[in-house]
């Protein structure tokens, strides 16, 4: 099956540093998401993103379907931008269910 | 609209009990999706129904099973707990679970088997 892969798996930075985490997935996708875990496990949804870029606030995600990658771009950080960062994809065959990175954990120090 | 909703949020049993979680999906919406997170495992897929329809399943043992009602609403069900059941369920959201839909996660269920 799809092997998804998430790095770096941990990262520290401080209040207002910029950063990149970056999501590889084996096979073609057609659906790929971006989530954030927060301290009480909720995933919360950042970004539907199976090709192109998009961009919320100090977030914005960019996937290149035909490489294979998806990178998530966090700036300006903010202490609550901590927790655990998520990627998951889908094929076309797999309907509804999402094949998950093992997470990237950021700790944002003030 | 209402986010994805799910019962209970905390839960203690013991090994040998069964327990069954339930999921309310946000309205209309027609695909509830289960997955289990542990720390050694990560997010792990369960099961997916559409329309009261089993659609897809993950590798997992018969103890765990679900289904889902007329209105959309899922329950899942694991029965003779084992410790290594100990984790946090979550269910997923989407229109039709298709390759273009967004999914949507409930807070959770976290399960404590002693």
């Amino acid at each position: 099956g799809i092997q998804v892969e998430q790095s770096p798996p941990d990262l520290i930075l401080q209040e207002g540093a910029n950063s990149t985490l970056r999501c590889n997935f084996s096979d073609s996708v057609n659906n790929l998401q971006w989530f954030h875990q927060n301290p009480w496990g909720q995933l919360i949804n950042l970004f539907y993103i199976p090709s192109g870029t998009k961009q919320n606030g100090r977030l914005s995600a960019t996937t290149v379907a035909t490489e294979r990658y998806s990178l998530l771009y966090i700036s300006s950080s903010q202490t609550t931008d901590s927790g655990v960062y998520f990627c998951a994809v889908l094929t076309y065959n797999q309907g509804g269910k999402l094949i998950f990175g093992q997470g990237t954990e950021l700790s944002v120090k003030p | 609209k209402a986010g994805v909703t799910q019962t209970p949020r905390y839960l203690i049993k013991t090994r040998g009990q069964q327990v069954t979680l339930s999921c309310s999906p946000i309205s209309g919406h027609r695909s509830v999706s289960w997955y289990q997170q542990t720390p050694g495992q990560g997010l792990q897929f369960l099961f997916e129904y559409f329309s009261e329809t089993q659609r897809n399943k993950g590798n997992f043992p018969g103890r765990f099973s679900g289904r889902q009602f007329s209105n959309s609403r899922s329950e899942m069900n694991v029965s003779t707990l084992e410790l290594g059941d100990s984790a946090l369920y979550l269910c997923a959201s989407s229109e039709a679970g298709g390759p273009g839909d967004t999914q949507y996660f409930g807070p959770g269920t976290r399960l404590t088997v002693l």
